[in-house]
């Protein structure tokens, strides 16, 4: 089974920190992927990687940046976080093979006080 | 650009009961779609995928159907239970990087 990992369940941070959410994988994946999940409007895609170093904006990109050094782990940084940041955030992962399954982590919980 | 529907946004339904989630998409040219069950506060837990070449897919209780022809997925859950009860989306997948969600159904099983 893929297993996808999150660094924290829950996480409150003051306004103005830098945050770091990481996501780590267990498959192989090439693909990795960070939503950001609010009522009313879904999943939306943040930032997504195809690849060691590679990266690609999602549809809300501002406000976030990424880093993929290695296949496994992907990281979603807030580099300065705002209160319009409060969210959830997912992980997810997909391979470059058929059947192209999206798998998803358990998500982190952020609040931004 | 796809657009992903899902009707109803909400449904409570006694335990026992045959029901059908709806999922509707504006541009049939998909690769595949996924059903998904996400629990409150939880990620979300991949249920059942269709390939754009099948008609239908089966797991337990659960049968999802996919129309591509006119932009329609059904997800069946047959016999419901009190542990149905959580939020269902589809989300269809037009090449093979990036999924397009739909906002949900919001189900509710009652004893």
């Amino acid at each position: 089974d893929v297993k996808v990992t999150q660094s924290s369940r829950y996480l409150v941070k003051r306004t103005g920190e830098k945050v770091f959410l990481e996501c780590v994988q267990d498959m192989d994946h090439e693909n990795m992927f960070w939503y950001r999940q609010d009522p009313g409007l879904g999943l939306r895609l943040i930032y997504f990687s195809y690849d060691v170093k590679m990266k690609e904006k999602g549809d809300i990109p501002e406000g976030y940046s990424v880093s993929r050094e290695k296949k496994e782990r992907f990281s979603l940084i807030l580099e300065s976080a705002s209160t319009n940041q409060t969210s959830m955030y997912l992980c997810a992962t997909i391979g470059t093979q058929g059947p192209y399954e999206q798998y998803f982590g358990p998500g982190t919980r952020l609040t931004v006080t | 650009k796809q657009e992903v529907t899902q009707i109803p946004a909400a449904l409570s339904v006694p335990e026992g009961e045959n029901l059908v989630l709806n999922c509707s998409f504006t541009d049939s040219a998909i690769y595949n779609l996924q059903w998904f069950r996400q629990d409150p506060g939880k990620g979300l837990t991949s249920l059942l995928l269709i390939q754009s070449s099948q008609r239908e897919q089966t797991s337990g209780r659960l049968n999802a159907s996919l129309d591509k022809s006119s932009g329609r997925s059904t997800l069946y859950i047959a016999a419901s239970q009190p542990g149905d009860s959580a939020t269902y989306l589809c989300a269809v997948r037009r090449n093979t990087d990036k999924l397009i969600f739909g906002t949900g159904t919001r189900l509710q099983v009652f004893p």
